[in-house]
Formats: C-alpha cells, structure tokens, sequence
C-alpha cells in the first residue's frame, strides 16, 4: 500500500462546478498536509498548508482533513477553465520529508 | 509565497557530457532542499534530499555518482547529471524548505533532453 494515494483521474467537470480533489493515507502519524497545483511542464505550486485535523479556507480552495479516517480533500468552488492542472497532496510531519501522492489531473470546461 | 528558481529552464545536450541544474531560493534560506524527477504524465519522483553543508541522501536505486548534488549554500543547490545518456531525459524539479518550517516549495523545472 502506498502510503499516500489519490485516484489520477482525469476528471472532467463543466465550469462554475464545485470540485472536490481527494487524498488517503496511511501512516497516521502524519500531522501536516499540503496541497500543489501543478500546470503542464511547470513546477508544482503550493496552494493550501494544513497541520492536523479541520478545515481551511483561502478564496474559492477549501482543504479539509479528517485524521480519523485519513482522507484529506481540496474542495474548489466556482471552478474556472485556468483551473485545469494537476493536483497533488501531501502529507508528513515536521521536519521529515513529506510523501507525495500521484496527482489528479482535472479539466474544467468552458 | 516563498520564490525558488531553476536554470536553466531547459536543455539539450549530447550523450556522454555533463549538464548542471542551479537551484535558487530567492527570497528565504533553505536549509533543506530536495531533487526530484517527472517523466511525462507521471508523479514525482523524488531522487535525494540536502541539508546545506551536509551530503545529499539518496533515495533508493539512484546513482550518486551520475547524479551529483551540491547544497554549498542556504540558497542554492545544484544537481549535476554526468555521463548524460538518453534514459536521462526527463523533467528535474528542485524545491526547498526553510528553517522552522514545513512548507516545500518548488522550483519551476528543467527540461532534459540527452540526445
């Protein structure tokens, strides 16, 4: 099992559609959590940082963990065609390298 | 957010010479940074860690003496991929992370192509 993994996708959704990205995990030791964006042939882009279980908030990116199942979420409302990427979690603690997982790839449609 | 650049963005080289990857972080000290890899479609793949002033970690089944990794200082890393063959091809991306902090950031990638 891996120790972080999320289903690549591709996920199609029509713009303004609420997206909802998700993470499992498996070592429950881990306490942060972070999500990337990541365009075509760019680097990944470090959009949301969350340490332990709750929500979190920032513009139309909401990220959510739930410690007690190991599942971690980035919701995105109003999503926007410039929205399409793919999205990477990760997860860790403090001090030791963070696990990545494969990515989701997401199309918004105009 | 925290700035990290890579140059060159892209490169071409010929099979058997050596190509050197730069790392910057712009605007904060990394003390850790890390060297990872992509082929197209596929998720990262981190290849080793440095600690500045430290020996890189590499990660398992990585060849430390084709990829060599240098993080003589707080703000910059480079990676040196040597004897460059054709399998080398890929995308390299650095990120890096500050003192007291947990945040990775990523460098914008270089493009490899060993022809």
């Amino acid at each position: 099992q891996k120790e972080v993994e999320q289903d690549p996708g591709p996920l199609s959704v029509p713009e303004g559609a609420i997206v909802s990205l998700n993470c499992t995990y498996s070592n429950s030791a881990f306490q942060y959590f972070m999500w990337y964006r990541q365009y075509s042939r760019k680097g990944p882009e470090l959009l949301m940082y969350t340490y332990s279980s709750g929500n979190k908030e920032d513009g139309r990116f909401t990220a959510q963990v739930d410690k007690s199942s190991k599942y971690i979420s980035l919701f995105i409302r109003d999503s926007q065609p410039s929205d399409s990427a793919t999205y990477l979690c990760a997860a860790g603690n403090y001090g030791q390298n963070f696990v990545f997982g494969p990515g989701t790839r997401l199309s918004v449609l105009p | 957010g925290a700035v990290v650049s890579q140059h060159p963005s892209w490169v071409i080289c010929k099979s058997g010479t050596s190509v050197k990857i730069e790392c910057r972080s712009l605007d904060f000290q990394a003390t850790t940074m890390f060297w990872y890899r992509q082929f197209p479609k596929q998720s990262l793949m981190l290849m080793a860690t440095s600690n500045e002033g430290s020996k890189a970690t590499y990660e398992q089944g990585v060849e430390k003496d084709k990829f060599l990794i240098n993080h003589a200082s707080l703000t910059l890393s480079t990676l040196t991929v040597t004897s460059a063959h054709p399998e080398d091809s890929s995308f390299y991306i650095c990120s890096a992370r500050g003192q007291d902090t947990y945040e990775q950031y990523f460098g914008p990638g270089t493009r490899l192509t060993v022809t």
